[in-house]
């Protein structure tokens, strides 16, 4: 079966420093893969999705980055976090159909 | 740009009482889905519904979409303390990336 993890569960980090979360699926090729961000526990803006190895489409422009570099690995990035940044980050895969499978989640805080 | 609508926004009811939420489209549903997300967790899907007219039932649960394939409603019956959460509807945008467009979800609080 299909697994999907997320670390860390949950993060504090000041403005201004750097950012680094990973996403891994296994039991699955290729799957596609998704980063969404959750604000106040409502609904899910999606920020990346790649469909391959080092192939990011970015849907809203950030300061946030995305990259594949392994075939079910998802990382997303910053280089300076911002006081927005903050919310909960969901790393989800989906096959060849539309339904997808998400992550635990990682909650983040910037102080 | 699609737009998914779902309402209400925040519903509480005591245990035991039926409910309905709503999901509208402002254009055609190409794979409408519900998922549930728990506090602090991620969505789990529920059901996927992609014929006009189809109704689904998960236990207690029953998915209905709209013969024009614009609008869905999930409604629980007998409802219990483990069925809070936030329903999110989700339809997909179609090509080979399977992008998903949610709406805001309806935030449930189901009171022993």
């Amino acid at each position: 079966s299909q697994t999907i993890h997320q670390w860390p569960a949950t993060l504090v980090q000041p403005v201004g420093s750097p950012l680094s979360l990973e996403c891994t699926v296994e039991g699955t090729s290729n799957p596609n893969l998704y980063w969404y961000r959750q604000a106040a526990g409502r609904g899910l803006q999606l920020l990346f999705y790649s469909v391959g190895i080092g192939q990011i489409s970015s849907e809203v422009p950030q300061n946030l980055s995305a990259s594949r570099p392994q075939d079910r690995q998802f990382i997303l990035s910053s280089k300076k976090l911002l006081l927005s940044d903050s919310g909960f980050y969901l790393c989800a895969w989906s096959g060849v159909r539309y339904e997808q499978y998400f992550g635990p989640g990682t909650r983040l805080t910037v102080t | 740009t699609q737009l998914l609508e779902q309402s209400p926004q925040f519903l509480s009811i005591q245990e035991g009482e039926n409910l309905t939420v709503y999901c509208n489209s402002s254009s055609v549903f190409s794979s409408l889905q519900w998922y549930r997300q728990e506090p602090g967790e991620g969505p789990v899907l529920l059901v996927t519904v992609v014929t006009g007219g189809e109704v689904k039932k998960l236990k207690r649960l029953t998915f209905q979409f709209g013969d024009a394939r614009k609008d869905s409603s999930l409604h629980i019956t007998a409802a219990q303390p483990g069925d809070t959460g936030l329903y999110l509807c989700a339809d997909g945008s179609g090509g080979s990336n399977y992008k998903l467009t949610f709406g805001k979800g309806t935030l449930l609080t189901v009171n022993p």
